[in-house]
């Protein structure tokens, strides 16, 4: 099978501009993850989608979104970039039911000037 | 809210000799389940180990085993036989039943020296 895939893998974008980062699931995987890896902060999750459903959020604020695809693909979005949003965002998928394993992609290590 | 503890920073041993890394955490919830993750520079993300709570018998993987002690909340990795590829950042990570989000610990880097 293949692994989770994430793109693009670098970004740079400078301050108030808006980043879409894509993540592809392993082939059955229906649920879809995505954490926020920074020094100061550690891994942070950011919503968890199922079904094309947002079936989970975390504390980030409301310029941090995402969606899924009826295919299982998770797109986050992010608008009004800060500094501070600069990281290593992961995307982490699992079959969604009973099984809690969650295998992780690559990551898109975001830069914000 | 769960929560979950790594008191080592960082950490390094012999080749071929074996570490314990240490792990707690916290939380009010019966089902849940426990993770050691691996991230090598390469800054992939890499399974290591699991544990269900429901589960007395403690998790092993080849060179990897955990000390799952529920009534203290504690959950140790243990690596033996280290090799030079298990230096990494090590993530020990709590799951719930309920709240189906990883919550992280900070993280302890391993450093196998030859």
């Amino acid at each position: 099978k293949a692994g989770v895939t994430q793109t693009p893998r670098y970004l740079i974008k400078t301050r108030g501009q808006q980043v879409t980062l894509s993540c592809s699931p392993i082939s059955g995987h229906r649920s879809v993850s995505w954490y926020q890896q920074t020094p100061g902060q550690g891994l942070q999750f950011l919503f968890e989608y199922f079904s094309e459903t947002q079936r989970n959020k975390g504390n980030f604020p409301g310029r941090f979104s995402g969606r899924q695809f009826s295919n299982s693909r998770s797109e986050m979005n992010v608008s009004t970039l800060e500094l501070g949003d600069s990281a290593l965002y992961l995307c982490a998928t699992s079959s969604g039911s009973y099984n809690f394993e969650q295998f992780f992609g690559p990551g898109t290590r975001l830069t914000v000037l | 809210a769960q929560t979950v503890t790594q008191s080592q920073p960082e950490m390094s041993v012999q080749e071929a000799e074996t570490v314990t890394l240490s792990c707690t955490y916290d939380t009010s919830e019966n089902n849940y389940y426990l993770f050691w993750y691996k991230q090598p520079p390469s800054r992939q993300m890499i399974l290591v180990i699991r544990q269900e709570a429901y589960k007395q018998q403690n998790a092993t993987e080849n060179r990897f085993s955990v000390n799952f002690q529920k009534a203290a909340k504690s959950f140790s990795l243990k690596i033996s036989d280290s090799q030079l590829g298990d230096t990494a950042m090590y993530f020990c990570a709590f799951i719930s039943g309920s709240a189906r989000q990883l919550t992280f610990g900070s993280g302890t880097q391993l450093t196998v020296l030859p």
